[in-house]
């Protein structure tokens, strides 16, 4: 599976959008790009995935480059409720595995 | 519908002993997989079981096993306990529909303490 690049951190005004982005260069064309997301102490949440085309959810958009080297997962209205560890992977839809592969995430903090 | 959960939420332990910890998959969801999360290490993968079966393992010593029963429930263990077990393990499930994307859904975890 690709390897991704994500800020360790960012910070995000409250109803602002927070945009935050990944880096996967070496991705590979049947390799989807997911976004699951952790709330301190709770396990990851699903947020979000795609494989070439922007994709839009209730929760959150994402938005792919023609290259699929980078994408930014948009929350268009963040609330105190979205500071979370956000977490990008690169990986094939396998047959034989559901193995995620976790990086160090990016720390979002929504300030009021 | 009811999500993942993992029982028990809490568990102190010492080291040497073993443990052995739940995991109830969404209803219909075939794969089940544990992770292991710490400080130091973040999310690590552990292993998969699908149909019964360990399908993909993780980079972790032969202490740590698990096992899946026919109602998709699955169990994992830890035997001879270290400290540097302390850490939260997480359950995930997943439907598994053939050559789709699937996502996974994660329990709440048990916060293992090893003392």
């Amino acid at each position: 599976d690709a390897k991704t690049t994500q800020p360790p951190s960012m910070d995000c005004a409250e109803g602002r959008a927070a945009n935050l982005p990944c880096n996967h260069s070496t991705i590979s064309g049947n390799e989807y790009v997911y976004w699951y997301r952790q709330i301190h102490s709770q396990g990851p949440q699903y947020i979000i995935h795609g494989l070439k085309n922007n994709e839009t959810n209730e929760m959150a958009s994402l938005i792919i480059t023609e290259d699929r080297k980078s994408s930014t997962l948009i929350l268009p209205h963040a609330t105190l409720r979205d500071t979370a560890v956000y977490y990008c992977i690169v990986r094939a839809p396998q047959g034989g595995s559901e193995k995620l592969v976790f990086g160090k995430g990016t720390k979002l903090t929504v300030n009021p | 519908k009811a999500g993942v959960t993992q029982t028990p939420r809490y568990l102190i332990k010492t080291r040497g002993q073993q443990v052995t910890l739940s995991c109830s998959p969404i209803s219909g969801h075939r794969s089940v997989s544990w992770y292991q999360q710490t400080p130091g290490q973040g999310l690590q993968f552990l292993f998969e079981y699908f149909s019964e079966t360990q399908r993909n393992k993780g980079n972790f010593p032969g202490r740590f096993s698990g096992r899946q029963f026919s109602n998709s429930r699955s169990e994992m263990n830890v035997s001879t306990l270290e400290l540097g077990d302390s850490a939260l393990y997480l359950c995930a499930s997943s439907l598994v529909a053939g050559g789709q994307v699937n996502e996974q859904f994660f329990g709440p975890g048990t916060r293992l303490t090893v003392l």
